[in-house]
């Protein structure tokens, strides 16, 4: 059983176009994330929703915009897709980000979007 | 950028022996992670060392904590040739936001 999965794990399209991606996990954790991961292999965090409330909104293009539907998905639907864009896209999730614990997260296989 | 860094950014070594990484951060912290990488792979979590812990092992792993120096250490002894990946460290906020060095690619030869 995959832990957190998303799809498509390859997703190519043209400029301007609008694509999503999808994200679930079956782990019964209360927050989710979007990470970006260019070319150089920097990740950087670019949403976060805690039971379906976004908490976490770094500076990114309001072309990009998460949706949850319920805490066990987050997907992420991109307008106007741009060259820039292209990267690979993870999904994580975590435990309860207001536990002192602060686990781990569990991260996604992710999606490679190349935009030509 | 928040972003720290990792240090060496690769490091290619024999089977057997141990492999090294070190990690400094910027700001302060709830905990420090270490996560592994594989080509075209997702990230997996490997070990967690909370701001109150100066040393953590898990099997062939050992984390090292220095706060004073916002520093971190991840040895690897008796390495394999399954150990090639990338090794990222990634500070915890309290937000649960992980904020993630570039990263050290590491080639074990067998």
């Amino acid at each position: 059983d995959t832990a957190v999965s998303q799809t498509p794990k390859y997703l190519v399209t043209q400029m301007g176009n609008d694509k999503s991606i999808k994200c679930e996990q079956n782990l019964g954790h209360d927050t989710m994330y979007w990470y970006k991961q260019d070319s150089k292999k920097f990740l950087k965090i670019m949403f976060s929703y805690n039971n379906k409330e976004l908490i976490i909104n770094e500076t990114v293009p309001n072309r990009f915009s998460p949706k949850s539907p319920d805490k066990a998905h987050l997907n992420l639907h991109i307008n106007s897709l741009e060259l820039g864009d292209s990267a690979v896209y993870f999904c994580a999730s975590s435990q309860d980000r207001t536990s002192k614990l602060n686990t781990e997260a569990f991260f996604g296989q992710g999606t490679r979007l190349t935009v030509v | 950028s928040q972003q720290g860094e990792e240090d060496p950014q690769a490091l290619s070594i024999q089977e057997g022996e141990n492999a090294t990484m070190n990690c400094s951060y910027k700001t302060s912290i709830n905990n420090l992670q270490w996560y592994r990488q594989n080509s075209g792979r997702g990230l997996v979590h490997l070990i967690l060392i909370r701001s109150n812990e100066r040393e953590k092992h898990s099997g062939r792993l050992r984390v090292t904590l220095d706060t004073s120096k916002k520093s971190s250490s991840l040895l690897i002894t008796a390495s394999r040739a399954a150990d090639t990946a990338s090794y990222f460290c990634a500070e915890c906020k309290v937000t649960g936001k992980l904020i993630f060095g570039q990263g050290t690619t590491l080639q074990v030869k067998p």
